[in-house]
């Protein structure tokens, strides 16, 4: 079982719906949680983190987590093209002081 | 601008080579890392160092050494390049460690070809 799991997608949209991008993980003594959005060709870019259970929303961004299921997701709303990418999860342990990613969900928003 | 550099931005060298590639940050964060992006394998960590003075291995550190003589510079080579080592190479800092509420930031990555 890998440590940080994503369907690799293709994630397929219509412009301005919501894309609901999933992601479980494997220690349940993971304690931070983030989101990365990166683009081709281009580096990993920070969009959320979140760190205890419920719902922690940034505009258009709104992460879940549920610690009991191991268990977080990204909802993005109102969809853009501009949205198109892949998104990295990524879980840490202050345990090991490491972040371990999954292989990302690639999302694409078709106008 | 804050942030974090790395050189070069490409480079294609030829098997046995040796070889060295650069970060510098400006954060002053403590911990740095290296990871390599594969197509299908994600990113994966092949050193790190939790400050200046230490370093640590990480997933797949085969091939690769680091040294972390102060905050800001943290260089990896590859000693004698082989052609699995071609992959995209991300440098990253967090201003503790990354387990915990630091947020780890990314450099823009150096694309390296292994003939």
């Amino acid at each position: 079982q890998k440590e940080v799991e994503q369907n690799s997608g293709p994630l397929s949209v219509p412009e301005g719906a919501i894309a609901s991008l999933n992601c479980t993980y494997s220690d349940r003594g993971s304690q931070s949680f983030f989101w990365y959005r990166q683009y081709s060709g281009k580096s990993p870019e920070l969009i959320m983190s979140i760190y205890s259970n419920g719902d922690k929303e940034d505009g258009r961004f709104t992460a879940q987590l549920n610690k009991a299921s191991q268990y977080v997701s990204l909802l993005i709303r109102d969809s853009q093209p501009s949205d198109s990418a892949t998104y990295l999860c990524a879980v840490g342990s202050s345990n090991t002081g490491k972040l371990i990613f999954g292989q990302g969900t690639t999302l694409q928003v078709k106008p | 601008i804050a942030g974090i550099t790395q050189a070069p931005t490409s480079q294609i060298l030829a098997a046995g080579r040796r070889m060295t590639l650069r970060c510098t940050q400006d954060m002053r964060h403590n911990a740095m890392y290296w990871y390599r992006q594969d197509l299908g394998l994600g990113l994966r960590l092949i050193h790190y160092s939790n400050t200046a003075g230490t370093t640590g291995k990480g997933e797949v550190p085969d091939g690769y050494s680091v040294s972390r003589a102060n905050t800001d510079d943290f260089p990896l080579t590859l000693a004698s390049a082989v052609p699995s080592q071609t992959s995209v190479y991300f440098c990253a800092s967090s201003a503790g460690l990354a387990g915990g509420l630091n947020t780890q930031y990314f450099g823009p990555g150096t694309r390296l070809t292994v003939l």
